[in-house]
This record gives structure tokens, C-alpha cells and sequence, in this order.
């Protein structure tokens, strides 16, 4: 069961344009989202992450965006840079503890 | 600080091979998680840790597959008998937050294959 969906495998952006991540839940129990990056031959690095009380979250370059009524967040990276290519893991939790990632989106940015 | 350590980065076996593989979680983070990723199902979370004791082992696929940990700097995964779809990437990491909430810091990953 699939419960976290990032439906795009992949997605190839130019440098300085914006990069959108998109990610699904069914679980409507998680309350608590992540977004991590992860380079070949590297564990996942964590980038950012958001509570459900909040539609909105920005870090630097990166912003999540959460919908609940329609349980779809989405990671945005502006502007993209070629350092950001990575592949890119959803994850969601909920207050019982369960855990779920999507299986990941492979963003390239190009010079 | 050295970040998760994990041994083996790689390990060959033969089918029937009990197979271990470790984890030292950083120091003073008190949860400790064990994924596996595949190509088919993506990043799985196994089983994890607070306080060193097992909280969730519901990702755990089968009783071929077990998890301790002794003291709150090591971990061990183990994989009696080993079987060729065992094959994988396995992700040890430790959080300082409890439970899944929060930020993970994962170590680089034991690479198997089960021939």
C-alpha cells in the first residue's frame, strides 16, 4: 500500500527556474511532513519538514506548500540550482509513529 | 561528530549466509531507525528504537529479519537465512526528536546482495 506517491520519477529543470516537487498522501492520520535529499552513495539528508497547522513553510531557496483537504504537498526550489540535483524523498508521519516516503523524484538541474 | 556509522558500505553473501549489519546512532540522539530501499518499494522503514527499545517492528517483512539494541550507541540488524530478494540498500539513522517526528540524520548505507 502506497500511502505516500510522488508520482513524477523524474523532472529536468533549467538553472534559476523553479523546481516543484509534488508528493501525495492517503493516511489522512499523518500530521507531519518531510521533505529529504539524498546524492548517490549518500544516506538522505533532511531539507525541510511541516506541521499540519501550517499550510506554509520557507527555508531559504526551499519552500513546502501543504494541502490538507486535498492531502498533496509540494516542495519548491527557487531558483533551482545544479547543486540541488538529487534525488528527492517525501516522507510523512503520524502521532501513532507511523512513518512513510514516497519513492522518490530524481530532479536534474541544468546549466 | 562523525554523523551514523554503518558497517559493512558493502556485503556479498550466498543465499542461506546469516548476514549482520551494524549501526552506531550519533551520540545523544535517543531514536534509531533501520529502512531498506529497493527499487521496487522505494525507502521502507523497518523497525525503530527510542531509548533503545523497539517502538515498531511492523515493517519488518518476516521473522528471517530481527533487530536489537543493546546500549544506545550500537544497533545490529540481522538476517537469518539471507535470501536473494533480501538484496537491497539498508539505511540506519538517529534523531535527537523521539519517535518519527523530526529530523533523521542517516548514515550512508549498507549496500547487500544476496547471490
Amino acid at each position: 500500500d502506497q500511502q505516500v506517491k510522488q508520482n513524477s520519477p523524474s523532472l529536468s529543470v533549467q538553472e534559476g527556474r523553479i523546481s516543484i516537487l509534488n508528493c501525495d498522501y492517503t493516511n489522512s492520520m499523518f500530521d507531519y511532513f518531510l521533505w529529504y535529499k539524498k546524492y548517490p552513495a549518500e544516506g538522505p539528508t533532511f531539507l525541510i519538514s511541516i506541521s499540519s497547522i501550517k499550510d506554509k513553510n520557507e527555508d531559504g531557496r526551499f519552500t513546502v506548500f501543504l494541502n490538507k483537504s486535498a492531502k498533496h504537498l509540494s516542495l519548491h526550489i527557487v531558483p533551482s540550482q545544479p547543486g540541488d540535483s538529487a534525488v528527492y524523498f517525501c516522507a510523512a508521519s503520524g502521532s501513532d509513529g507511523d512513518m512513510r516516503f514516497g519513492a522518490g523524484t530524481r530532479l536534474t538541474v541544468k546549466p | 561528530d562523525a554523523g551514523v556509522i554503518q558497517s559493512p558500505r558493502h556485503e556479498v553473501t550466498e543465499m542461506g549466509q546469516e548476514v549482520t549489519l551494524r549501526c552506531k546512532p550519533i551520540s545523544g540522539h535517543n531514536s534509531l531507525f533501520w529502512y531498506r530501499q529497493t527499487m521496487m518499494r522505494g525507502l521502507e522503514l523497518l523497525i525503530y528504537f527510542n531509548n533503545n527499545v523497539p517502538i515498531d517492528d511492523s515493517g519488518m517483512p518476516e521473522d528471517r529479519f530481527s533487530a536489537k539494541m543493546p546500549n544506545a550507541s550500537f544497533s545490529t540488524l540481522k538476517i537469518q537465512p539471507s535470501e536473494p530478494r533480501d538484496s537491497a540498500v539498508y539505511f540506519c539513522a538517529s534523531s535527537a526528536a523521539g519517535g518519527t517526528r523530526g529530523e533523521q540524520f542517516f548514515g550512508p548505507g549498507t549496500r547487500l546482495t544476496v547471490l
